[in-house]
């Protein structure tokens, strides 16, 4: 049982170009969640999903795009990385109030 | 937005000290949890406290959720240094979505 797992640990990107970070869950959750944590601002809810097919805008969500097209998997988008998006992301699941962390994947955009 | 309020920001205390920290609102949550992160993981849930005055206890660390459930308080007795951490609260506020405090950075010191 390796819970939420986080695909790559670590990346550093171009400005401008696009990549897709992967969270997997072997809980059978229906919730999953991407978030940022920068120094200082704590964890930010980028989007969200309540179920497989489903997905919703959390508090910032400008720049990135997801998709549950697995319950088990849920996957965030750059499409055009900027520099503002450097910082650790998390991804979590849950069944009820409970979440369930990631390791994180710290991002650098140069 | 809801937001919650952490203080101490910052805390450095010797082994076998004890320790309050602080998480404050000026929303209402049905519950509130208490989280751990170490440096270069995702947070750790401790706890969730559900009813206003609620008290719970996790070895030497106390949690209590204010009576209007809108603030929660985390003490530590005789301080060890694997409870060096970032300590978050989160406050549920529907749809199964957390709001996160910036955390309580805890250091014991040896």
């Amino acid at each position: 049982n390796a819970g939420v797992t986080q695909t790559p640990k670590f990346r550093v990107l171009k400005t401008g170009q696009s990549m897709t970070l992967l969270c997997a869950q072997d809980m059978n959750h229906e919730y999953m969640y991407w978030y940022r944590q920068d120094p200082g601002m704590g964890l930010r809810l980028i989007h969200y999903s309540v179920g497989e097919g489903t997905t919703a805008k959390g508090e910032v969500p400008d720049g990135y795009n997801v998709s549950r097209l697995k319950k088990q998997n849920f996957l965030l988008g750059l499409e055009s990385a900027a520099p503002s998006q450097t910082s650790v992301y998390f991804c979590a699941s849950s069944h009820l109030y409970e979440q369930y962390f990631g390791p994180g994947t710290r991002l650098t955009v140069t | 937005t809801q937001l919650l309020e952490q203080s101490p920001q910052f805390l450095s205390i010797q082994e076998g000290e004890n320790l309050t920290v602080y998480c404050n609102s000026s929303s209402v949550f049905s519950s509130l949890q208490w989280y751990r992160q170490e440096p270069g993981e995702g947070p750790v849930l401790l706890v969730t406290v559900v009813t206003g005055g609620e008290v719970k206890k996790l070895k030497r660390l106390t949690f209590q959720f204010g009576d209007a459930r809108k603030d929660s308080s985390l003490h530590i007795t005789a301080a060890q240094p694997g409870d060096t951490g970032l300590y978050l609260c989160a406050g549920y506020y529907g749809n199964n979505r957390l709001a996160f405090g910036k955390g309580n950075q805890v250091v014991v010191i040896p």
